[in-house]
C-alpha cells in the first residue's frame, strides 16, 4: 500500500484565496483524521470522519474551514478565504484497529 | 477524557548516551498509549504502541518504552543515542473513543 497521500505538499497562496487541500487514506480504513500542526499550538485536532461520516468537528477554527469525504478513499479540507494564519502544516490521517497512519502533510503558507 | 503531558519540550543527548523522554497519561479508562516520531518535514512515524499486553514495549530503531499504571507513565527509552534519532517525539492516547489525544511534542538532539 503507497500509504496515505496528500497534496499538494506544498502550497502558497494569497490572503483571501481559497485552497482546497486532499487525501487518499489507506484502503480499508474507516477513520479519516485532519490534523494542523504549528509551531504555536502543536499538533491540533480539526475534524474525524467515520465511515464517510463526520463524527466530531470541534477542532475546525472557523466558519472559514469545511471538510467532506465524499467516499471512502477521499477527502478535501477547504479554506475559503484564507489568512496568513492559517498557515501550518495540515496532515491527513487513517486509522486501523488503535493505530493512526500520518500522510507527509501539506505545508500552507498564506501571504 | 484523556490527555497526555510530554515533560521537557527540548531533550539534548551525546551521541552514545541514554535516550530517555518521559510521557504522563490521565485515562478514565485503560489506555491505548502510543510514540510516534517525526523527522523534518515529514509525517509522524510510528514508534511503538502499548495495547494492554506486555507493559514493556519495543519498538522500531531500538526504541522502547515501559507502561507503568502505578506512575502513568510510558517513557520512551533507548539504550545509545543515534544521531539519525534527531527528531520529534509525541506520545499520544486514546481510550474508549476514537481520537488520539498527543502530547505537545519533544524535540531530541543528539551532540556528536
Amino acid at each position: 500500500d503507497a500509504g496515505v497521500i496528500q497534496s499538494p505538499r506544498h502550497e502558497v497562496t494569497e490572503m483571501g484565496q481559497e485552497v482546497t487541500l486532499r487525501c487518499k487514506p489507506i484502503s480499508g480504513h474507516d477513520y479519516l483524521f485532519w490534523y494542523r500542526q504549528t509551531m504555536m499550538r502543536g499538533l491540533e485536532l480539526l475534524i474525524y470522519f467515520n465511515n464517510n461520516v463526520p463524527i466530531d468537528d470541534s477542532g475546525m477554527p472557523e466558519d472559514r474551514f469545511s471538510a467532506k469525504m465524499p467516499n471512502a478513499s477521499f477527502s478535501t479540507l477547504k479554506i475559503q478565504p484564507s489568512e496568513p494564519r492559517d498557515s501550518a502544516v495540515y496532515f491527513c490521517a487513517s486509522r486501523s484497529y488503535n493505530e493512526q497512519f500520518f500522510g507527509p502533510g501539506t505545508r500552507l503558507t498564506v501571504l | 477524557a484523556q490527555s497526555v503531558t510530554q515533560l521537557g519540550s527540548h531533550v539534548s543527548v551525546s551521541e552514545g548516551a541514554l535516550v530517555l523522554l518521559r510521557c504522563n497519561y490521565s485515562s478514565s479508562v485503560p489506555p491505548y498509549l502510543f510514540w510516534y516520531v517525526q523527522y523534518p518535514n515529514q509525517g509522524l512515524q510510528l514508534l511503538l504502541k502499548y495495547t494492554s499486553a506486555a507493559t514493556l514495549v519495543k519498538g522500531i530503531n531500538g526504541f522502547e518504552a515501559e507502561f507503568k499504571k502505578s506512575e502513568t507513565s510510558f517513557h520512551l527509552t533507548k539504550p545509545s543515542a543515534h544521531m539519525s534519532d534527531a527528531a520529534e517525539y509525541f506520545c499520544a492516547v486514546s481510550g474508549s473513543g476514537n481520537q488520539f489525544y498527543f502530547g505537545t511534542g519533544t524535540s531530541l538532539t543528539v551532540i556528536p
